[in-house]
């Protein structure tokens, strides 16, 4: 599974917009790029997942430029409420759908002020 | 159930003890993962079953750690002789393989004292 790297720690406030970058530059081509959020006490949870260029849900977009080395998890709008640490993780699809463990690195650990 | 349940939530043991941590999946899901999370770090693979079966258990760090799945259902991690450096969360996972849906429990913390 390719390596990633992440800042360790942002700040933000509430209403803005918050972009995590994640390096990956031995990314190969079946990986895919996919981001959990871990509140204390809980669980990582899935929150997004892409191959290539945007994708967009109800809770963010990840941006994935054309050479893959990079993506960029956008949180709009952020509340006090998305202060968690966030998970960059790369793997093919087998990974990701439970057939293979997930390799999880430090993560970004993300807070938002009043 | 709803979710993955783990128990204890907490638990306190001496230096050389043995414990048992427990894990009930989502019901009818095949696959099954032990984490182990020290604070600042992202969750370490363990173990993961699919069905009753270990498929890779590369991730437990020595032989004082066993784990089971005896139906197929609820795991139980088993630490023998433990440390103090075996203090961490214990989170365990599910899947229903061949679709997303990796869900975690909100895991185990186990103190050595």
């Amino acid at each position: 599974l390719a390596k990633t790297t992440q800042p360790i720690s942002m700040d933000s406030y509430e209403g803005q917009e918050v972009n995590i970058t994640c390096s990956h530059n031995n990314i190969a081509t079946n990986d895919y790029i996919t981001w959990y959020q871990q509140f204390p006490s809980q669980g990582p949870r899935f929150i997004i997942q892409g191959y290539k260029t945007k994708v967009t849900n109800e809770v963010a977009s990840l941006f994935i430029p054309a050479d893959r080395k990079s993506s960029t998890l956008s949180l709009p709008r952020v509340s006090l409420s998305d202060t968690a640490v966030y998970y960059c993780l790369v793997g093919d699809s087998f990974s990701f759908q439970g057939a293979q463990k997930l390799v999880f690195g430090q993560g970004t650990r993300l807070t938002i002020n009043p | 159930g709803a979710g993955v349940s783990q128990t204890p939530s907490n638990k306190v043991t001496e230096k050389g003890k043995y414990v048992e941590l427990r894990c009930d999946p989502i019901s009818g899901h095949t696959a099954l993962y032990w984490y182990r999370q020290s604070l600042g770090q992202g969750p370490e693979f363990l173990i993961y079953f699919q069905g009753t079966g270990a498929a890779d258990d590369s991730g437990l760090p020595n032989d004082r750690f066993f784990a089971v799945r005896p139906e197929g259902s609820v795991s139980t991690l088993k630490i023998q002789r433990t440390e103090r450096g075996d203090s961490a969360v214990y989170l365990c996972a599910s899947s229903p393989q061949g679709n997303y849906g990796y869900t975690f429990g909100s895991g185990t913390r186990l103190t050595v004292v």
